[in-house]
């Protein structure tokens, strides 16, 4: 299958600064990205989904100015947290599709975000 | 009511048991995947499925597209196959997400 990298893989932060998350398809060009949140014992929540250059189409509930998605190649996807709080603590998973001749959907191995 | 059922929420079984773990969906679908979440988080896209059946090795997908139902299958049933295991309903770019079932092989 696809391979889908996720960096960093966990990270700690402290209230008010900014995460960025970065995912990356190694073997396949993403033109499309789904990002997810998932919360505790709880079901991926979809939270936006981006095509290659152009703007992310955001669900309802999430603040496009608070998470700031950049789908500027068919390889990378970064997803920022800006200002972070700690209701955004959460497991981040991105979710590319796209060419290759895959058939199936690939996910990152996701970032776990601690804000304190 | 949810957009996609899963049923049942938690499962435990001992080694070596037949799993079914079924999931019911009120949308339009072109695809229906079944996912495996593991503990660390890590998720596996088992099948990806619009008619039948599919099988992997111990696992088997079918879905009935009338009855807007699948079913996913763990035959002889190991404790590695302890996962969170979720099916999502597959639509234009867009999927919903089950709730996941929580499934606990025991030895």
């Amino acid at each position: 299958g696809a391979v889908v990298s996720q960096h960093p893989s966990r990270v700690i932060c402290k209230s008010g600064t900014s995460v960025k998350i970065e995912c990356r398809s190694l073997d396949f060009q993403a033109t499309t990205m789904f990002w997810y949140r998932q919360f505790p014992k709880q079901s991926l929540m979809l939270m936006a989904t981006s095509n290659e250059g152009s703007k992310a189409t955001y669900e309802q509930g999430v603040e496009k100015d608070k998470f700031l998605i950049n789908h500027a190649s068919l390889t990378l996807s970064t997803l920022t947290v800006t200002s972070a709080h700690p209701e955004d603590s959460s497991f981040y998973i991105c979710s590319p599709w796209g060419r290759g001749g895959y058939n199936e959907q690939f996910f990152g191995p996701g970032t776990r975000l601690t804000v304190l | 009511k949810n957009e996609v059922e899963q049923s049942p929420q938690n499962l435990t079984a001992q080694e070596g048991e037949f799993i079914t773990i079924n999931c019911s969906y009120s949308v339009g679908i072109s695809a229906l995947h079944w996912l495996q979440q593991h503990p660390g988080g890590g998720i596996v896209s088992l099948f990806m499925l619009s008619s039948g059946k599919k099988k992997h090795g111990r696992l088997i997908a079918t879905i009935n597209i009338q009855e807007k139902h699948s079913s996913l299958h763990i035959t002889a049933s190991h404790p590695r196959d302890s996962a969170v295991y979720i099916c999502a309903a597959y639509n234009n770019n867009d999927m919903r997400f089950g709730a996941g079932t929580r499934l606990t092989v025991k030895p």
